[in-house]
């Protein structure tokens, strides 16, 4: 079964900073897709950034960018200028395609990072 | 606002209690996702619907009942709840059946406290 760890329970970075978040998955398939989630106190879980796995570039959002090494399996979010705002939990999720044609995502325990003034 | 709107925001119930949380999206998106959040635990999958079909069912006990009347309404009906079923109810909707992918939608979450 297709799993996702994220290695770091939590994380802290000083404001205007920056500061990489570490994923690693476990896959036999050679297609899929990698998000990076944020989730802050409001609960509500927001996309950051998207990667498809048959694109070598890596995936670039403003501030957000990826380190996808496909061979590695492996799939680190940097946050780059962190603000105070940024502060979340980040959940790393891998899409694996299921019947019927839906695509349930499966999750990484999360990474609470916390942004210091 | 996202998109999908997730009711009630938080609900407390009694174990003998009857309830039910409601998800809504107006996105066009035609598969929906209940998970549960709980503390210190990934993000389970609960039920998936696409095209108004339940597609999947990860061992979920049968006090959750899901009901998906259309596209654009999920539910989760609960009864006789345990307090272990407290935690974060979180719907998603996606559009499926794509050659492009670009992940879920998700509700703000309905907090439950069983008691």
């Amino acid at each position: 079964a297709q799993t996702v760890t994220q290695s770091q329970p939590e994380m802290s970075v000083q404001e205007a900073e920056t500061v990489t978040l570490s994923c690693t998955y476990d896959t036999s398939e050679s297609d899929y897709y990698l998000f990076w989630y944020k989730q802050p106190p409001s609960r509500q879980m927001i996309l950051v950034i998207r990667q498809e796995a048959y694109k070598q570039q890596n995936a670039t959002e403003n501030r957000f960018s990826v380190n996808f090494q496909k061979a590695a399996k492996s799939f680190s979010l940097k946050i780059s200028d962190s603000q105070l705002g940024d502060a979340a939990m980040y959940f790393c999720a891998y899409r694996r395609p299921t019947q019927g044609g839906s695509e349930k995502l499966v999750f990484g325990k999360g990474t609470k990072l916390t942004v210091n003034p | 606002e996202t998109g999908v709107t997730q009711t009630p925001r938080h609900l407390v119930m009694g174990m003998t209690n009857k309830k039910s949380l409601k998800c809504e999206q107006h996105l066009g998106h035609n598969a929906m996702y209940w998970y549960k959040q709980s503390a210190k635990k990934p993000l389970e999958l609960m039920f998936v619907y696409s095209l108004e079909e339940r597609v999947e069912n990860n061992s979920v006990p049968s006090r959750f009942s899901p009901e998906c009347p259309n596209s654009s309404h999920l539910f989760l009906h609960l009864h006789t709840l345990q307090p272990e079923d407290s935690a974060l109810y979180l719907c998603a909707s996606s559009r499926a059946l794509g050659t492009s992918y670009y992940g879920y939608t998700f509700g703000s979450g309905t907090r439950l406290t069983v008691v």
